[in-house]
């Protein structure tokens, strides 16, 4: 299975910080998602890595993939209260596959 | 109304009633998931619905009947249920069936089973 696996589970912060969270994964993947989920909300997409790509930012995050490592980390800077969420790597494997999420981290971040 | 919009948010039903979840979206996507969120585990695909049509069906129990009348549409059916299905329910669509397609989420429907 590709699924992702996200580290750590839990991440507590302040405000202004910055929160790293990680992603592995077991086989070769044509894509790597990131979503946000507030919490027992839907899922809201945050950002699309190609397996081509080495970096992205949007906004106030960066995301990076290592495709030897099989890995890829979400960076957010400057941390807000509101950025509290669990946040879910998503991968591919196929042009027609479907996504396949790993069980999140849950981000605090507290004023 | 936009985006991806599920009803109802909230359903409580016994071991023995038929209930319906239904999803809709305003995006003029032409793919549609069913999605089960359950505690501390990965979110699990249920089905997939690309042009009305399913073309993935990931080993669901037949307790659970997915439904596509049109691109805007998406129903789950759902009778005998046993308390273990407790769970968030999650549609999403996206513009075409294909890995990268950004997927967008409905709110959700927490589904209780007494």
């Amino acid at each position: 299975s590709q699924q992702g696996e996200e580290d750590p589970q839990a991440l507590s912060i302040q405000e202004g910080e910055n929160a790293t969270m990680n992603c592995s994964y077991k086989t070769s993947i044509n894509n790597l998602q990131w979503y946000r989920q507030n919490s027992g909300r839907g899922l809201v997409h945050l950002i699309l890595i190609r397996s081509n790509e080495r970096e992205k930012h949007s906004g106030r995050l960066r995301v990076t993939l290592d495709t030897s490592k099989k890995s890829s980390s979400l960076l957010i800077t400057a941390s807000r209260a509101a950025d509290t969420a669990s946040y879910f790597c998503a991968t591919d494997a196929q042009r027609y596959s479907t996504l396949t999420f790993g069980k999140g981290t849950m981000l605090l971040v507290s004023p | 109304e936009t985006g991806v919009t599920q009803t109802p948010r909230h359903l409580v039903m016994g071991m023995t009633n038929k209930k319906s979840l239904k999803c809709e979206q305003h995006l003029g996507h032409n793919a549609m998931y069913w999605y089960k969120q359950s505690a501390k585990k990965p979110l699990e695909l249920m089905f997939v619905y690309s042009l009305e049509e399913r073309v993935e069906n990931n080993s669901v129990p037949s307790r659970f009947s997915p439904e596509c009348p049109n691109s805007s549409h998406l129903f789950l059916h759902l009778h005998t249920l046993q308390p273990e299905d407790s769970a968030l329910y999650l549609c999403a669509s996206s513009q075409e069936w294909l890995a990268d397609n950004e997927q967008f989420f409905g709110p959700g429907t927490r589904l209780t089973v007494l």
